[in-house]
Order: C-alpha cells, then structure tokens, then sequence
C-alpha cells in the first residue's frame, strides 16, 4: 500500500514564485493535514482538513492556502514563497480527525527550500 | 509556555543499554493523548507508542514503553536493549481534547554507540 504520497521531494524555488504540494492518501481517510517542520524543531500545524469540503487553519498558516480536492488529495499552495518557508512539509492523514494511537500516516516529506 | 517540552537535545548511548527519553507535557484538559515518533536521517515519521490520558495500563510495543507519570506530567519513552538502528531523532507529541493537531516537542537526537 502506498499510504500517504506526497510530491515534490525536493524543491528549490526563488522568492516570490509560487507553488503547489501535492498529496494523496489511498486508505480512504477523511481528515488530512499539512505540518511544516524547521531545524531543530517538532512539526507545527499548517492546514487541516477534518473531512471532505472542509479546510481549517493551524497553527502556522500564514503564507498558505490549501484546497481539499476530494476525499484522498489535499494540496498545499505557496502564492509567493519566501526565505522563511524553507523547510520540510509532511502531509498526513487518519480515518477521523481526533486520531489516537497508530491512527495518523505521515507521508515522506518535502524539503523546500527557498532562495 | 511550552506544552511539550523535551529537555535532552542529545544522548549517546552504549549499545545494548536501556535508554530513557524524557517528555514533561503541560494541559487542563483531562482528556489528551500522547505520541512518540521516531525520525530517522532520512526524514520519515514513524509511530512508536502512545498513550492516552484515561488508560489504564503504561503501554507497551516490543522494546518500547512508555512510563506515563500522569501527577507529574510525564510520560518517558524506555527504549530497552537498544540497537545500532536506534540512532534518531525522537519526537513526543501530544493531541488535547477535541483539538484536531498534535503538539510536538523539539525532539532529542539519540545516537547509539557501537
């Protein structure tokens, strides 16, 4: 089973330029999120998504956009990256939005860094 | 105030040895749960163990298990005879309530030395 897939691994992009994270989970899950992860630190929550057609910020979602494209995509946009969004972007979901236990998958992750 | 506070940056370890990874939480919430995950140099997350607030038992998964100290807000990852793959970064996390994130702590980098 795939899990969680999460696209691109690596990026490099210019202040200013814009761009798309993908992510699609396979196990059928109705919430999703993205979490940004900067050196030396846990994960922060950016976007959530508790089920489909509907999107909720975090804790950190200044500079981001997220859209629930159905119930097994939801991407994360960057309008116009800068330095301070470098970091590494786990997509994750689980079956409900409380998740206990082994009940969250996390995808692989997406090193962006911006120049 | 921090709500996961993880107070180890770093530990070496002998191979073989026990190994106790500290994680003090702070909530009013009677109802949470807590997570550890191991992050490995290549970057992925990976689920260890977790604990909810009303359980009764400490739990346990093969080497791991966790001392839950709920009056003093602890909840330590014991990692018994530890191996060479242990090397990572351990994360505690914490989920209050009805609130859909996980708080993380700031991870303690754990390397085991052969």
């Amino acid at each position: 089973n795939a899990g969680v897939t999460q696209t691109p691994k690596f990026q490099v992009l210019k202040t200013g330029q814009s761009m798309t994270l993908q992510c699609a989970q396979d196990m059928n899950h109705n919430s999703m999120y993205w979490y940004r992860q900067d050196p030396g630190m846990g994960l922060r929550l950016i976007y959530y998504s508790a089920s489909e057609g509907t999107t909720d910020k975090g804790e950190v979602p200044n500079g981001y956009n997220v859209s629930r494209l159905n119930k097994r995509e939801f991407s994360l946009r960057l309008e116009s990256a800068a330095p301070s969004q470098t970091s590494v972007y786990f997509c994750a979901s689980s079956e409900w939005a409380l998740p206990t236990g082994n009940t969250i998958y996390f995808g692989e992750g997406s090193w962006l860094t911006v120049v | 105030a921090q709500k996961i506070t993880q107070t180890q940056p770093g530990m070496f370890v002998q191979e073989k040895e026990a190994v106790t990874l500290d994680c003090t939480y702070d909530t009013s919430d009677p109802s949470y749960g807590l997570f550890w995950y191991k992050q490995p140099s290549s970057g992925e997350m990976i689920f260890l163990i977790y604990q909810g607030s009303y359980d009764q038992q400490n739990a346990t998964e093969g080497r791991y298990s966790l001392n839950f100290q709920k009056a003093r807000k602890s909840a330590n990852l014991v990692i018994s005879a530890s191996q060479l793959g242990d090397s990572a970064m351990y994360f505690c996390a914490m989920r209050e309530g009805g609130n859909y994130q996980l708080i993380w702590g700031a991870g303690t980098k754990l390397i085991i030395k052969p």
